[in-house]
């Protein structure tokens, strides 16, 4: 079974930085690419970040470009998003989520999702 | 970026009626198009992908069309659990991915 666990979030004041992990099991991570998706509170979803299986594609919404840093660790099976200057407007439930089972590029739909972890930027 | 416009935004059903949402695309994404339902507090869950496939184990009642520009999902008989938020999600063009912004089904 597919699991994928966050973990990283918190109060955070603005301009100041956080970095979220995702755990991955159940499936062999580094045949799949991994993604962000940010859902503000009260609001629909927003797609943050991708990496391809081996690092050699990222992109990243626009929102976050040059403040956002996506990485990923096959040998842990883990998937990290560091977040730098933070923005009220980053508060968000932040999800890390996987494509389709027979694989693909980064571009895809999910169809496994985490929990999410909260991320609220407050002074 | 491709924007993704969802209609309605909300509205109200009854159990047993049969709804249609509707998704339309900035641009042409051939059927790269998925779905998705959320309940409050819970991660989204993959219905339909490829415009039309129904993912395993969503039930029958829910199905997809449409291609290019145009989408729609359909549930054919509301069910009591249905009562959620709907998604579309296109897949053709990356970066990025992009979101419709919802459409919340209430209780009538």
């Amino acid at each position: 079974e597919v699991q994928l666990v966050e973990s990283g979030g918190g109060l955070v004041q603005p301009g100041r930085s956080l970095r979220l992990s995702c755990a991955a099991s159940g499936f062999t991570f580094d045949d799949y690419a991994m993604h962000w998706v940010r859902q503000a509170p009260g609001k629909g979803l927003e797609w943050v970040s991708g990496i391809s299986w081996n690092s050699g594609s990222i992109g990243y919404a626009d929102s976050v470009k040059g403040r956002f840093t996506i990485s990923r660790d096959n040998a842990k099976n883990s998937l990290y998003l560091q977040m730098n200057s933070l923005r009220a407007e980053d508060t968000a439930l932040y999800y890390c989520a996987k494509g389709p089972d027979y694989g693909g590029n980064s571009a895809e739909y999910f169809q496994h999702w985490g929990q999410g972890t909260l991320v609220t930027v407050s002074s | 970026a491709i924007r993704m416009t969802q209609s309605p935004s909300s509205f109200s059903a009854s159990t047993g009626d049969r709804v249609t949402i509707t998704c339309r695309a900035s641009q042409g994404i051939s059927s790269y198009l998925a779905w998705y339902q959320q309940k409050p507090g819970k991660a989204p869950k993959l219905l339909i992908y490829a415009a039309s496939t129904l993912q395993s184990g969503v039930p029958s009642r829910f199905s997809g069309s449409g291609s290019g520009t145009d989408f729609t999902l359909t549930i054919s008989c509301l069910q009591s659990e249905d009562f959620a938020t709907y998604y579309c999600q296109q897949y053709y063009s990356y970066p990025p991915l992009t979101f419709g912004g919802g459409t919340k089904v209430e209780i009538k």
